[in-house]
């Protein structure tokens, strides 16, 4: 059983680029989440999808949104990059969308902006 | 709204000493408290949880207990190995309201396991 899958593993962009992150759930896990995790900090929580709609999210700006598709996988999209953009973007699934389930992570995506 | 505070770190160890990691909490209600491990180039694992209060998580030797009253979650390890050289982030969850399904992290402790 695959746990959750991210591509690309690394990404170098500039700035005011656009990027598309992608991720695929764990089996049978139907809620994606997104986190950034800066260097040397604790993920911070960008949102949540659930049944294809963005159910919560974080205080990130507009520049960040998201999609969910019918088979569960997610896109994270950032606009308009800036340096501070530069972090590596972890998905997390978890099943039901019960908020007390534990989320798997994946490895993440390592996004550096120049 | 909630947040996790963790001690301030890094922490170095040399191998089989006793590892403790503070882990404080503010949150409303009954979150349930997570601790997650990173090692180097990787993502987060789960090491382990709690769900309520004076419920005690345990995981590969370590261990950490639920305290409603002093709002703890402190991460403990009898005898600490090489490969548990990894960064360590305490967390929580509550569910309900506008904090569903998002997990909140503490800034996260790097351990460091001499031979």
């Amino acid at each position: 059983d695959a746990g959750v899958t991210q591509s690309p593993t690394h990404l170098i962009k500039t700035r005011g680029q656009q990027v598309t992150l992608r991720c695929s759930p764990k089996s049978g896990h139907d809620t994606v989440s997104w986190y950034q995790q800066a260097l040397g900090q604790g993920p911070q929580f960008i949102f949540q999808y659930y049944e294809e709609e963005e159910r919560q999210r974080g205080n990130f700006p507009d520049r960040f949104s998201g999609h969910q598709f019918p088979n569960y996988s997610s896109e994270l999209n950032v606009n308009a990059l800036l340096l501070g953009d530069s972090a590596l973007y972890l998905c997390a699934s978890s099943p039901s969308g019960r908020g007390y389930n534990e989320q798997f992570f994946g490895p993440g995506t390592r996004l550096t902006v120049l | 709204g909630n947040s996790v505070t963790q001690m301030e770190g890094p922490v170095t160890l040399s191998e089989e000493a006793f590892l403790t990691i503070n882990c404080t909490y503010t949150a409303t209600g009954y979150p349930s408290l997570f601790w997650y491990v990173q090692y180097p180039g990787e993502g987060l694992q789960l090491l382990l949880k709690a769900t309520k209060a004076d419920d005690k998580g345990s995981n590969k030797g370590f261990e950490a207990t639920y305290r409603k009253e002093t709002t703890s979650f402190h991460l403990e390890k009898g005898s600490v190995q090489v490969s548990d050289s990894a960064v360590y982030f305490c967390a929580l969850i509550r569910g309900g309201g506008t904090s569903y399904g998002k997990l909140t992290f503490g800034q996260g402790t790097i351990l460091t396991v001499h031979p």
